[in-house]
């Protein structure tokens, strides 16, 4: 069984600071990476879904990295608001046909 | 364009209780997963299914149950409700997702309250 792995698992910072977290994963049978940002009592909505080595998405003031081989993805936020403040999850699905196997999140905090 | 539709979106339940809970997955999504988040929780995996049949199982109680039908929407069943199973339930439905770009879309999740 897919083992997708986060970390942090909760991170508080201040307004205006960059971060950056990880997700690791098996990089034997890598079909793609996916990044969901969950905020309290909404639906999660996606934000990433990358499946090439070396692969850089960006949106807005977040973007994401993959690295296939040896198994990570960062997430960076570059001047975090409290608006950022949710759990980002990432997941992978289980082969080509798999369910998509979610880490348990890492939750920001932004604090004004 | 349509979205996962979960129904209803607000149950109010007492303990010891049955409550059905229902995911209608984006037309031709044939993959549907469970998810419970409890108050201040992050998300727990329950159970999801891909082509009508059970694929991978969570945290989900032995007290729960759920299944897809033949039009592709998804039940979880839960009994002998607890003060405890009071989350947000929610589903997700997808293509495979070995394809590229593929996403799970989240449906607005259904509140259950046990009291």
């Amino acid at each position: 069984i897919l083992n997708v792995e986060q970390s942090p698992q909760s991170l508080h910072v201040q307004e205006g600071d960059s971060t950056n977290f990880t997700c690791s994963f098996p990089s034997s049978n890598f079909y793609a990476l996916h990044w969901y940002r969950w905020e309290t009592a909404k639906s999660p909505e996606a934000l990433f879904v990358m499946t090439l080595n070396g692969d850089e998405k960006k949106k807005g003031r977040i973007s994401a990295t993959l690295n296939t081989k040896e198994g990570y993805s960062y997430l960076y936020i570059k001047g975090s608001q409290p608006e950022d403040s949710a759990t980002y999850l990432c997941a992978s699905p289980e082969g080509s046909q798999g369910n998509l196997i979610f880490g348990k999140g890492t939750k920001l905090s932004v604090k004004p | 364009a349509a979205g996962v539709i979960q129904s209803p979106r607000h149950l109010i339940k007492e303990k010891r209780e049955t409550a059905t809970l229902k995911c209608y997955p984006i037309p031709r999504h044939d993959t549907v997963y469970w998810y419970q988040q409890g108050p201040g929780q992050d998300p727990q995996f329950l159970i999801s299914f891909y082509e009508k049949m059970q694929s991978d199982k969570g945290s989900i109680p032995d007290r729960f149950s759920a299944q897809q039908f033949s039009d592709y929407h998804s039940e979880l069943n839960m009994s002998s409700l607890e003060l405890g199973d009071s989350a947000l339930y929610f589903c997700a439905s997808s293509y495979p997702l070995g394809r590229e770009n593929t996403e799970a879309f989240f449906g607005q999740g259904t509140r259950l309250t046990v009291v």
